[in-house]
């Protein structure tokens, strides 16, 4: 069975710095896609970046960035120039990439606080 | 489109009794997934449907626990004779299914305590 492990249960940044949180998974399947995932406080879960398994290059958007180490089952989230409006749970999620299998495995999160 | 709902918000009741929640995904999503989220945790899966089949369920789904999505478009989840263990936020997507890695959007949950 896949499992996902998010290490950090909170992580505290300040406005404009630059935080990384970590995320390391079990599987194996060679084919797959990793997932971050940001829930805001009594809000809906919003996808923030993905990962394909078999791209080496690590996904970019805007000021989310991913360290995809796939020897290492390591997939970190960075954010820059941090917002407060960043202020969030992440989850890491996996999910396998074979037939039909679609369900997302997901890590228990990191909350996220900004400060001023 | 206004995105994934879910009815209701909030559900409050009494052990043993049954209830009924409702989502409706995004509309031409093939696929509409459950989740539950207990406190600290993150979502778990529970079941996904491919248009009007249900193709995956998860050893978390008692007997108790039934999902119908009856003409592909909105899904239903009832919990039979609840129990305080089912207290949770529930939580469900949709997606296109075109591919392994598409997006799954997420609804603002139904958050059930049991007491």
């Amino acid at each position: 069975a896949q499992t996902v492990t998010q290490s950090q249960p909170e992580m505290s940044v300040q406005e404009a710095e630059t935080v990384t949180l970590s995320c390391t998974y079990d599987t194996s399947e060679s084919d797959y896609y990793l997932f971050w995932y940001k829930q805001p406080p009594s809000r809906q879960m919003i996808l923030v970046i993905r990962q394909e398994a078999y791209k080496q290059q690590n996904a970019t958007e805007n000021r989310f960035s991913v360290n995809f180490q796939k020897a290492a089952k390591s997939f970190s989230l960075k954010i820059s120039d941090s917002q407060l409006g960043d202020a969030a749970m992440y989850f890491c999620a996996y999910r396998r990439d074979t037939g039909t299998a679609s369900k997302l495995t997901f890590g228990t999160g990191t909350r996220l606080q900004v400060t001023l | 489109d206004t995105g994934v709902s879910q009815d209701p918000r909030h559900k409050i009741t009494k052990r043993g009794q049954n209830v009924t929640f409702r989502c409706d995904p995004i509309s031409e999503h093939n696929r509409l997934y459950w989740y539950r989220q207990t406190l600290g945790q993150g979502p778990e899966f529970l079941t996904y449907f491919q248009n009007e089949a249900q193709l995956e369920k998860s050893r978390l789904l008692s007997d108790r626990f039934s999902a119908e999505r009856p003409k592909g478009s909105f899904s239903t989840l009832e919990i039979q004779r609840t129990e305080q263990g089912d207290s949770a936020m529930y939580l469900c997507a949709s997606s296109v299914g075109q591919t392994g890695g598409d997006e799954q959007y997420f609804g603002p949950g139904t958050r059930l305590t049991v007491t």
